[in-house]
């Protein structure tokens, strides 16, 4: 098993959709991310959960909605995306809330395509 | 939020050279991680420096924290082929527990 598996690694949906990103680790760890990584700009974190307690919403539209069940799951669902969504969504988690270099461990991300 | 500023934002060499990649802000920042992400992969952690004027070597890889906390280089030495890949510098800004903004990141490509 790896630490951060994510799926689909793949996935292209119309701007009507309704999809769902899955996030899972077996690390044992408290908090997890969700960040978007485009073209040309540096990764932007986009959510933050700890003890599957949402702790950081940055700013991001409602057309992203996080799930968090439980410490090891973590799911991005979405619905009427816009093309400029196109990007690699990567999950994180780390043993705490990162603070002092907490390493963060990455998923291999899914590769969204909204067309 | 500040900005990490990574430079050179490319970076294309042959086998056995040697390379610098710079990592700058105006903020100071409570530590510094450099990662390495493959094609196809997620960034994978390669060292946390958390001192000023701290200096980590990692086999061919050297990598300093400067002295005010607000950037950060790394060296590698006789670069590799499997040294390619995209290098992610990330600070967290003091005060900010929890947020770690990544840096606009240096891909590099080594060639036979």
């Amino acid at each position: 098993e790896t630490g951060v598996t994510q799926t689909p690694r793949h996935l292209v949906m119309g701007m009507t959709n309704k999809k769902s990103l899955k996030c899972e680790q077996h690390l044992g760890h408290n908090a997890m991310y969700w960040y978007k990584q485009s073209a040309k700009k540096p990764l932007e974190l986009m959510f933050v959960y700890n003890f599957k307690e949402q702790t950081e919403n940055n700013s991001v539209p409602s057309r992203f909605s996080p799930e968090c069940p439980n410490s090891s799951h973590l799911f991005l669902h979405l619905h009427t995306l816009q093309p400029e969504d196109s990007a690699l969504y990567l999950c994180a988690s780390s043993q705490t809330l990162y603070r002092d270099g907490t390493e963060a461990f990455f998923g291999q991300g899914t590769r969204l395509t909204v067309v | 939020t500040q900005l990490l500023e990574q430079s050179p934002q490319f970076l294309s060499i042959q086998e056995g050279e040697n390379l610098t990649v710079y990592c700058n802000s105006s903020s100071v920042f409570s530590s510094l991680q450099w990662y390495r992400q493959e094609p196809g992969e997620g960034p994978v952690l390669l060292v946390t420096v958390v001192t000023g004027g701290e200096v980590k070597k990692l086999k061919r890889l050297t990598f300093q924290f400067g002295d005010a906390r607000k950037d950060s280089s790394l060296h590698i030495t006789a670069a590799q082929p499997g040294d390619t890949g995209l290098y992610l510098c990330a600070g967290e800004e003091t005060g900010t527990a929890s947020k770690l903004t990544f840096g606009t990141g240096t891909r590099l490509q080594v060639t036979l």
